[in-house]
């Protein structure tokens, strides 16, 4: 079975602190993304990466950055936490699909619930 | 950018009543997933649709994409509690960004026991 794994269940920082989210995966797969969830918006794309040291930005990345340095692991990175983003952030991961009908899966890890006091 | 829209965004039904949640794209989609997220849990992939038209059945679960390409649906027939959760769609746009999925909303089911 395909293991995504979060670095924390429930975080709590301060505002102006830089966070860390980590994700890692098992199953050796190119692509990871990170999403946040709200309540009423659904799952928004933050960043994704198909190939080590490579990023692209989702559609709502300001405010965040992101490291993929070895391929089982995606980082997350809040540079400056603002109460805005207090949310669910889960981390996925699949591989990439060598035809249009291949089924890239994408498994979730079971996400960090950051609060930003 | 491009949407994919769901609806509706909440739906209670009585157990055994059926179940249905749309989604639609303005633009064509190349595929549509769909997921299942239990209360507290992570999405889960059910199922990938690629054919224009195409039909599949998981069970008590039908889904469907559009001759178009443009819009699916999931139908439950006689829903159970432990249908409960939040159903998204997830479309695969053609072109440019076609490596990413770009999720509906989501529509919550509460099935009354």
């Amino acid at each position: 079975d395909v293991k995504v794994t979060q670095s924390s269940r429930y975080l709590v920082k301060r505002t102006g602190e830089k966070v860390f989210l980590e994700c890692v995966q098992d199953m050796d797969h190119e692509n990871m993304f990170w999403y946040r969830q709200d309540p009423g918006l659904g799952l928004r794309l933050i960043y994704f990466s198909y190939d080590v040291k490579m990023k692209e930005k989702g559609d709502i990345p300001e405010g965040y950055s992101v490291s993929r340095e070895k391929k089982e692991r995606f980082s997350l990175i809040l540079e400056s936490a603002s109460t805005n983003q207090t949310s669910m952030y889960l981390c996925a991961s699949s591989f990439w699909p060598t035809g249009l009908a291949i089924t890239d899966t994408q498994y979730f890890g079971p996400g960090t619930r950051l609060t930003v006091l | 950018g491009q949407q994919v829209m769901q609806i509706p965004q909440y739906q209670h039904v009585q157990e055994g009543e059926d179940f249905t949640t749309y989604c639609n794209s303005s633009t064509t989609l190349s595929n549509i997933q769909w997921y299942k997220q239990r209360p507290g849990g992570h999405p889960v992939f059910l199922i990938q649709l690629v054919k224009s038209g195409e039909v599949k059945k998981q069970k008590r679960l039908t889904f469907q994409f559009g001759e178009a390409k443009k819009n699916s649906s999931l139908h439950i027939t006689a829903t159970q509690t432990t249908d409960v959760g939040t159903y998204f769609c997830a479309g695969r746009f053609l072109g440019a960004g076609s490596y990413q999925l770009t999720f509906g909303k989501g529509t919550k089911l509460s099935v009354i026991p």
